[in-house]
């Protein structure tokens, strides 16, 4: 069983408020990601991370941002939520090149 | 660039049918694959997977196999059950955006008693 860990499971918030999305792996993994997944079930790589200080953004544009400062921890802020940002957020690590991913169980995010 | 085609769904099966999603994909070089499977209110969780051509993947009765001539991962299974009802989304990985997965849209399975 994959140890990587997502808080919180979910979370309403108002318009305008800041809020971080946790995300932490237990097996030292170097890279790190984070997905949206919008409700058609379709997952967006917005974040990823081939380790400590390393951070670049995906192939969805985000108006999230992220950091990495420890291996084991890769955080997701949005500074402002809006609507538009309500969906499911999935983070994920992996070990080495073309090896597979381990998923957190997600956030589920509603901004109202 | 590189993508990933599977079929859309839903699919709904009976219980004990044969199952087939099919998946091809676009990439240069020589990919890995994938299929995971979500649960509803889960995160992704890895079904099987091949890391070059011919091999084939497979876990829990589901089997995939890695065919470069079509460019394709078909995912099949004998026979389905309830518990089998899930999405499951067709991957691959070889090198692009930190190896990073590059998932089909997914495609949901119901399977009725």
């Amino acid at each position: 069983e994959a140890d990587i860990y997502q808080t919180p499971r979910y979370l309403v918030i108002g318009t305008g408020k800041k809020i971080t999305l946790e995300c932490s792996q237990t097996m030292g993994h170097d890279k790190m990601y984070w997905y949206q997944q919008d409700p058609g079930m379709e997952l967006h790589l917005i974040h990823y991370s081939y380790g400590v200080n390393s951070t670049e953004k995906g192939d969805l544009s985000s108006e999230s941002t992220v950091s990495r400062i420890r291996t084991e921890h890769f955080p997701l802020t949005l500074e402002s939520a809006r609507p538009s940002h309500t969906s499911q957020y999935l983070c994920a690590s992996s070990a080495k090149r073309n090896t597979e991913a381990f998923f957190g169980q997600g956030t589920r995010l509603t901004v109202v | 660039g590189d993508s990933v085609t599977q079929m859309e769904g839903p699919v709904t099966l009976s219980e004990e049918a044969f199952l087939t999603i099919n998946c091809t994909y676009t990439a240069t070089g020589y990919p890995s694959l994938f299929w995971y499977v979500q649960y509803p209110g889960e995160g992704l969780q890895l079904l099987l997977k091949a890391t070059k051509a011919d091999d084939k993947g497979s876990n829990k009765g589901f089997e995939a196999t890695y065919r470069k001539e079509t460019t394709s991962f078909h995912l099949e299974k004998g026979s389905v059950q309830v518990s089998d009802s899930a999405v499951y989304f067709c991957a691959l990985s070889d090198g692009n955006s930190g190896y990073a997965l590059n998932f089909g849209k997914g495609t949901s399975l119901l399977v009725t008693p």
